[in-house]
């Protein structure tokens, strides 16, 4: 099983600032999947990455796929006070299940 | 859209009680998959299961089981419970094979033993 380790580990800017997290690891990524998690709530499925290089945009968010698959960023444009959360990304692995293992992820804090 | 459902939302329980923990998938899911989050922790695969049987199991303790219904739903049961298991517990479901394209989680239990 792979370590999964994400940057900055904390993140604090002022509302209109861009922004960027990363994911990285050792090994190849089979996919690779991003989460934004509230606190006290269930972790949100943003994308799912799969082909190196791909890049894939939801409104100001835009996630790549390193070409290696063996890291990808999530970079947010103009970030709003509701981006605030924790940003994880995590690794399907164990076969067809498909069970995940997580990153330590990526706490952000957007100020008005 | 149906969500995955959990219940209760919030527990509290003492020392060496007893805690079960329920789970109801999105329709038609057949997988479910359990995952435990300590205060400031990633999430921590504990058990899924596949049609009614256990698929794979992660770093659940023995004092801990859980088994799934004709139903589709699961249910965790925590015995002995210890002040660690404090913690938020999520399900989440997907069709099988098709969970490492990414899965709905549910809103979580929060379990706290005093």
């Amino acid at each position: 099983t792979q370590l999964l380790e994400q940057s900055p580990q904390f993140l604090s800017i002022q509302e209109g600032e861009n922004l960027t997290v990363y994911c990285n690891s050792s090994s190849v990524f089979s996919s690779l999947q991003w989460y934004r998690q509230e606190p006290g709530e269930g972790p949100v499925l943003l994308v799912t990455v799969v082909t190196g290089g791909e890049v894939k945009k939801l409104k100001r968010l835009t996630f790549q796929f390193g070409d290696a698959r063996k890291d990808s960023s999530l970079h947010i444009t103009a970030a709003q006070p509701g981006d605030t959360g924790l940003y994880l990304c995590a690794e399907g692995y164990g076969g067809s299940q498909g069970n995940l293992i997580f990153g330590k992820g990526t706490k952000l804090s957007v100020k008005p | 859209a149906a969500g995955v459902i959990q219940s209760p939302r919030h527990l509290i329980k003492e020392k060496r009680e007893t805690a079960t923990l329920k789970c109801y998938p999105i329709p038609r899911h057949d997988t479910v998959y359990w995952y435990q989050q300590g205060p400031g922790q990633d999430p921590q695969f504990l058990i899924s299961f596949y049609e009614k049987m256990q698929s794979d199991k992660g770093s659940i303790p023995d004092r801990f089981s859980a088994q799934q219904f004709s139903d589709y739903h699961s249910e965790l049961n925590m015995s002995s419970l210890e002040l660690g298991d404090s913690a938020l517990y999520f399900c989440a479901s997907s069709l099988v094979g098709q969970g490492i394209y990414g899965y709905t989680f549910g809103s979580g239990t929060r379990l706290t033993v005093v």
